[in-house]
């Protein structure tokens, strides 16, 4: 069973277009996260959720808005893509209230290409 | 603001040979956890060091967490191919629960 899913795993779009990324984790954690990570390989938070409830929120543009139906689901839906959105997105999740004493558990990414 | 930088950024070595990637913190660390992320793939959490000096050790894996609590290292002794990825390091900072990661270090191997 995959602990931390996303979907999809490759995406492909045109400038401009709006986009959902999904991220489901079976783990029983209380915190979710979604990473961005560039081609140089950064890994930079964005956005971080413990229960449905958002507790980090990184400079990020108002185009991304994360989304956290109920603890097991964090979405990211990105509007208005630009070419600078291109990059691997991870989700994660941890166990406590995202103390960073938790390790990570990451889903396997999605590949967002804007054209 | 904090800034956690990790050193060398790329290694290339041969196999059976050892390899160190050292993470350098601007501020105190209260801890420092370490991930594996081969090509392509997914970060993988390796271990968390909590305590001043202390020392872990995974296999041919030997993890440092410095005196001062503000660097650490990750030593791969005999590298085989499977050691191929990228390592990252990652701390807290601010006060809230929030987790940098350091810029990495890209192992490849010759066999």
């Amino acid at each position: 069973d995959t602990a931390v899913s996303q979907t999809p795993k490759y995406l492909v779009t045109q400038m401009g277009n709006d986009k959902s990324i999904k991220c489901e984790q079976n783990l029983g954690h209380d915190t979710m996260y979604w990473y961005k990570q560039d081609s140089k390989k950064f890994l930079k938070i964005m956005f971080s959720y413990n229960n449905k409830e958002l507790i980090i929120n990184e400079t990020v543009p108002n185009r991304f808005s994360p989304k956290s139906p109920d603890k097991a689901h964090l979405n990211l839906h990105i509007n208005s893509l630009e070419l600078g959105d291109s990059a691997v997105y991870f989700c994660a999740s941890s166990l406590l209230s995202g103390g960073a004493l938790d390790e990570q558990f990451f889903g396997p990414g999605t590949r967002l290409t804007v054209l | 603001g904090q800034q956690v930088m990790q050193i060398p950024q790329y290694q290339h070595v041969q196999e059976g040979e050892d390899f160190t990637t050292y993470c350098n913190s601007s501020t105190t660390l209260s801890n420092i956890q370490w991930y594996k992320q081969r090509p392509g793939g997914h970060p993988v959490f390796l271990i968390q060091l909590v305590k001043s000096g202390e020392v872990k050790k995974q296999k041919r894996l030997t993890f440092q967490f410095g005196e001062a609590k503000k660097n650490s290292s990750l030593h791969i002794t005999a590298t085989q191919t499977t050691d191929v990825g990228t390592y990252f390091c990652a701390g807290p900072y601010s006060s809230a629960s929030k987790i940098i990661f350091g810029s990495g270090t890209r192992l490849s191997i010759r066999p």
